[in-house]
Parts: structure tokens; sequence; C-alpha cells
């Protein structure tokens, strides 16, 4: 059973191009969330999604930044326009079939994207 | 969410337990006490999770005060692999299940 996948492990963009970071949840879990870790800091939560519904962007920074997660396919972190202050790892996490299920058995964190903004 | 306090870091010898503190003293009574690792920079490790009650898994034992306002996670035959940053996170439903991470404990396994 394939754990939580994140793709690319590294991306190196420079300012101004797009970036887009890719999570496949593992198999059943229908609930991602998304993190973020800038350097030397701690995780900060991003947003929070279903199938095809944005539960909760309260972490979202307001520009720039998007978040899917298609009926099919992995969920998609998208960062239009690239600034050096992006440059951080990405994780996501994600849970079964309902957020109680990631409350009651704990969250399954993928390895991360590091994205360096040159 | 619960608030929660630990120390900035600790030190370990190998092969003994490792005991690590955390405070939440406001955490409410369906929110569950989560600990999380993070070695190196890779993804955040689940440890385990409890709410009232002390648990015990393959990796680590769960200690929670009866008034749940602390909690001790241990370790208990720490080994140099054990090196990583702690976090004590309180969390339930009523945050969609999101997790808070705060500044967490550094633990450094020596030999």
């Amino acid at each position: 059973n394939a754990g939580v996948m994140q793709n690319p492990r590294h991306l190196v963009r420079r300012r101004g191009q797009e970036a887009r970071l890719r999570c496949s949840p593992m198999k059943g879990h229908s609930h991602v969330y998304w993190y973020r870790q800038l350097p030397e800091e701690g995780l900060k939560f991003m947003v929070y999604l279903q199938k095809e519904n944005i539960i909760d962007e309260s972490g979202m920074p307001k520009e720039r930044f998007s978040a899917e997660f298609p009926k099919e396919g992995p969920s998609i972190l998208r960062i239009q326009q690239v600034v050096r202050g992006d440059s951080a790892a990405y994780f996501c996490a994600s849970s079964p079939t309902s957020p109680s299920g990631g409350v009651r058995y704990g969250y399954t964190f993928g390895s991360g994207t590091r994205l360096t903004v040159v | 969410d619960a608030k929660t306090t630990q120390p900035t870091s600790m030190d370990c010898a190998e092969g003994r337990a490792a005991n690590l503190p955390c405070n939440h003293s406001t955490i409410s009574g369906n929110e569950y006490v989560y600990w999380y690792r993070q070695i190196h920079s890779q993804g955040p490790q689940y440890i385990i999770h409890g709410l009232k009650n002390n648990e015990t898994n393959e990796m680590a034992s769960l200690i929670i005060t009866e008034d749940r306002k602390s909690s001790t996670l241990i370790l208990p035959h720490a080994t140099l692999r054990d090196t990583a940053v702690y976090y004590c996170i309180g969390a339930g439903y009523n945050q969609g299940g999101k997790l808070i991470f705060g500044q967490g404990t550094e633990l450094s396994v020596k030999p």
C-alpha cells in the first residue's frame, strides 16, 4: 500500500514562473491537507480539500496560490508568478473518507516537494 | 485549537528513555493529543495520539494526566535515529481535523 506520494521531490523555478506541486493521497483516502514549511520555520496549514471541494483555505495566501483536488487524479497546489519568498518545503497529508478518520487514526504525510525560486 | 507548550530542546543518551513533556491546559474535551516528529526536513511522521487514556504502540507511549492539561511522550529506548523535532498538537473534529503545528521540541539523542 503506497503512502502519500508527492512529486516532484525538488522543483526549481525562476521568478515569475508557475509551480505545480502534485499530491496523490493514500489509496482510499479522499481528504487532502497541504502544509508549507519555510526555511527554519514550523509547518503551517494552507488548505484542506475533499474530492472536487475546497473545505478550508484559511491558510492560503490570498494571491497567486490555488489548490484543487479533482475527481480523478492527484491534488494540485499551484503557485503562479513565483517569488523568492515562496521557496519552501510543501507537504501534503491525507486522511480516510471523513475528517473523523484522520482525527481518530492520525494522518499520513508525504515526503514533500522542495521548491526553490531562483 | 488547543495551544501547546513544549521545551525548545532536549538531550537524551542513547539507550535511555526519552520523556518529552507537553502542556495543553486549554485543550477541550473532544480534542485529541497528537504527537508527530520530523526528522531532518522529511515529512512529519505520526507517532501516537490519545484522548483520555494512556496509549502505547510500537514506537512510543503517551501518558495523559487525568485533568488532560499535560502529557508526556515516552520513547522507551532512544536511538540516534530518534533525533528529530517532536510536535505535540491538540486537534479535533471542530477544526475539520487540521493540525496546527507549533515549534516543537528538538530532541538530540547522543551516543
